[in-house]
């Protein structure tokens, strides 16, 4: 089970609006550690997507946005396109554990 | 550009030992934290280790402390990762992967530059 929460799958159509929540705990992302997203195709190695909340990363369409709240954080991705289809994980640091870097369960992304 | 290439893979079977290497190439090695992810079959994605930058630092998944080594040569850019005692739940596909920030000890801990992975099995 992972430290950090994150639905197992959400869907949209093409154009549409989703959000990826992520829920951690007071010795995560509520003790004010960052949260980062990435971007997984089926046997192809993850992309980092968003890095301290809300940064896009190089190369990064717009469309995609990230903010933090208390002890949860979202991943949104607005026009969504076929080619969005795939898995996203979030991903912050714990100090309840020595040294360790956590990721949420992932969430599978299916575009109608 | 950035550059991870993983090696050292294989099918091991249980209480045998493995490295696996990262070469590295396309920015300074000596610059950045390095780390290693694993992803067993069909599930998520666990933070393995990290060595700073100068690899004065190392920190470990609690379930691999004390049987996994993580270090570098700088002089080589490669990284590795001893395993020893190896475990059936250390399956996994292992990737090499650069910390997002630069000489932030012992690192930033986010990732922002990936290997292709190396699979590693463990099975008798």
């Amino acid at each position: 089970q992972s430290v950090l929460t994150q639905p197992p799958s959400v869907s949209g159509a093409p154009g549409q609006r989703v959000t990826i929540s992520c829920t951690g705990g007071n010795s995560n992302i509520g003790a004010g550690y960052d949260v980062h997203w990435y971007q997984q195709f089926p046997g192809i190695a993850p992309k980092l997507l968003i890095y301290d909340n809300t940064k896009r990363a190089s190369g990064v369409p717009d469309r995609f946005s990230g903010s933090k709240s208390g002890t949860s954080a979202s991943l949104a991705i607005s026009g969504l396109r076929a080619e969005d289809e795939a898995a996203y994980y979030c991903q912050s640091f714990d100090d309840s554990i020595s040294g360790s870097a956590i990721f949420g369960g992932g969430t599978k992304l299916t575009v109608l | 550009q950035v550059q991870l290439v993983e090696s050292g893979g294989g099918v091991v079977q249980p209480g045998r030992s493995l490295r696996l290497s990262c070469s590295a190439s396309g920015f300074t090695f000596s610059q950045y934290a390095m780390h290693w992810v694993r992803q067993a079959p069909g599930k998520g994605l666990e933070w393995v280790a990290v060595i700073s930058n100068d690899g004065s630092a190392k920190y470990y998944l609690d379930s691999v402390r004390g049987r996994f080594t993580i270090s570098r040569d700088i002089s080589k850019s490669t990284l590795y990762l001893q395993m020893d005692s190896l475990r059936d739940e250390d399956t996994a596909v292992y990737f090499c992967v650069r910390d997002g920030d630069m000489i932030v000890v012992p690192a930033a801990y986010y990732f922002d530059s990936w290997g292709q992975g190396t699979v590693v099995t463990v099975s008798s």
